[in-house]
C-alpha cells in the first residue's frame, strides 16, 4: 500500500504570505496527485488534480506541482479566505489514500 | 449540475452493519466517465478512503477495510449504496459519498456530497 505524509502538518501564516505545503508518497505515483480545502463542518473542495492542473472555479493563487514521489501546493499570496485544512490525495493501482492533512491557521 | 446526498441510520449496534445510501441528481451513475466513492472522516481527524464503484458494478475497496465493506448500485434509482459489517466505535464518522471524473485522467473528486454522521453505539 502507499502511504502519504505531509508537511507542516499545522502551519501559521499571515495574509499575504506565500504558503507552501508538501506531501511525498511511499512510491511513485506518477503525476495522481490531488490537493483539497477543507474548512469545518464542510465537505472538502478539490483545488488541484494531476498534480499540476487547476480545478474550474479556483483561483489562480493555487498551484500545484510534483511527480514521482514529491509534490507541493503552492499559494502565493494567502487571503483571508485560505486558513484551513488542507490534504493531498494519491491514486494507484485503483486505490485512493489520502494525506493526513495540513492545517494552516493565522499567525 | 451534479448533486449527492447521504442517507442512512444515524446509530448503529456495535457489531451491526452500517448501510448508506448515496443519492445522485443531475447526471447518471452508469456513466463511463466517473467512479463513485465513499470517504469518511472521524471527528477532528483526516480523510479515509473506503471504497470505489464504476458503471454500477466494478469496484474497489481500501485494503484495511475490503474485508468487512461493499459498495453496490441501483443505476435505475441513480443510487450507490455503502454496506460495512460488524462496525466499532472506531467506524464512527462523517461518511460522504463523491464523485470522480475519469475521462480526462483527473482522478480528483470534484463533487462531494454534505456527508451523514454515523455513531456505533450501544
Amino acid at each position: 500500500d502507499i502511504q502519504m505524509t505531509q508537511s507542516p502538518s499545522t502551519l501559521s501564516a499571515s495574509v499575504g504570505d506565500r504558503v507552501t505545503i508538501t506531501c511525498r508518497a511511499s512510491q511513485s505515483i506518477g503525476s495522481w496527485m490531488a490537493w483539497y480545502q477543507q474548512k469545518p463542518g464542510k465537505a472538502p473542495k478539490l483545488l488541484i488534480y494531476k498534480a499540476s492542473s487547476l480545478e474550474s472555479g479556483v483561483p489562480s493563487r493555487f498551484s500545484g506541482s510534483g511527480s514521482g514521489t514529491e509534490f507541493t501546493l503552492t499559494i502565493s499570496s494567502l487571503q483571508p479566505d485560505d486558513f484551513a485544512t488542507y490534504y493531498c490525495q494519491q491514486y494507484h493501482n485503483l486505490i485512493f489514500t489520502f494525506g493526513p492533512g495540513t492545517k494552516v491557521d493565522i499567525k | 449540475q451534479v448533486q449527492l446526498q447521504e442517507s442512512g441510520p444515524g446509530l448503529v449496534r456495535p457489531s451491526q452493519t452500517l448501510s448508506l445510501t448515496c443519492t445522485v441528481s443531475g447526471g447518471p451513475i452508469n456513466s463511463d466517465s466517473h467512479y463513485w466513492t465513499w470517504i469518511r472522516q472521524p471527528a477532528g481527524k483526516g480523510l479515509e478512503w473506503i471504497g470505489r464503484i464504476y458503471t454500477g458494478r466494478s469496484t474497489t475497496y481500501d485494503p484495511s477495510l475490503k474485508s468487512r465493506v461493499t459498495i453496490s448500485a441501483d443505476t435505475s434509482k441513480n443510487q450507490f449504496f455503502l454496506k460495512l459489517t460488524s462496525v466499532t466505535a472506531a467506524d464512527t464518522a462523517l461518511y460522504y459519498c463523491a464523485r470522480i471524473p475519469i475521462n480526462d485522467g483527473s482522478y480528483g473528486m470534484d463533487v462531494w456530497g454534505p456527508g451523514t454522521t454515523v455513531t456505533v453505539s450501544s
